[in-house]
């Protein structure tokens, strides 16, 4: 089952635009962690917010956290072509694992 | 420096046989995690081996096994295939028992059962 759920599933905007995502989830977390993954290929991880946390940034990428209401954004300045892809969020908790949400669909139209 | 390696990249296989699939860790990492993706969804956690050993389990059946050898490479067998079993199957590499520092991923092995 999945632990998280990503908002919206599919995504689509033009080049340059900002894109926005979010996660919710369901029991108390270590960490949330956003990976990217392109054409049913391998994740690549983007960047990991520890619950004591409440914001990040990693390049454009900008990722919030609030775990109060047991949701995340992930926020993409400034879209390319190239950030085309599914993210998703994946939470961390004592246990070593991690437990992923079933993804948004970005597309980026030139 | 070699990130994740996973072999075979693709396979196709008859309902009712077995496979193994191959995860090499990414050079200094030493837990090895595996997951199930089926098409448009999420990967499912099966199952994570550390020091040699199952560490935690999914939710899978026991027709899902798997095995670390103590180069930290892994295996990954599922008996007795159905036609439900067909995914994309990644291997997760990361360093300690926990993970707090995100994991690599290989690109995967996409297994398809007819």
């Amino acid at each position: 089952s999945q632990q998280g759920e990503e908002d919206p599933q599919a995504l689509s905007i033009q080049e340059g635009e900002n894109a926005t995502m979010n996660c919710s989830y369901k029991t108390s977390i270590n960490n949330l962690q956003w990976y990217r993954q392109n054409s049913g290929r391998g994740l690549v991880h983007l960047i990991l917010i520890r619950s004591n946390e409440r914001e990040k940034h990693s390049g454009r990428l900008r990722v919030t956290l609030d775990t109060s209401k047991k949701s995340s954004s992930l926020l993409i300045t400034a879209s390319r072509a190239a950030d085309t892809a599914s993210y998703f969020c994946a939470t961390g908790s004592s246990a070593s694992k991690i437990i992923f949400g079933s993804g948004t669909r970005l597309s980026i139209r030139p | 420096d070699a990130g994740v390696t996973q072999s075979p990249t693709h396979l196709i296989k008859t309902r009712g046989q077995q496979v193994t699939l191959r995860c090499s860790p990414k050079s200094g990492h030493d837990t090895v995690s595996w997951y199930q993706q089926a098409l448009g969804q999420g990967p499912q956690f099966i199952f994570q081996y550390y020091e040699e050993e199952e560490r935690q389990r999914g939710n899978f059946p026991d027709r899902f096994s798997g095995h670390q050898f103590p180069n930290y490479s892994s295996e990954l067998n599922v008996n007795a295939l159905l036609l439900g079993d067909s995914a994309l199957y990644l291997c997760a590499s990361s360093r300690g028992g926990n993970s707090p520092y995100g994991y690599t991923f290989g690109s995967g092995t996409r297994l398809t059962v007819v």
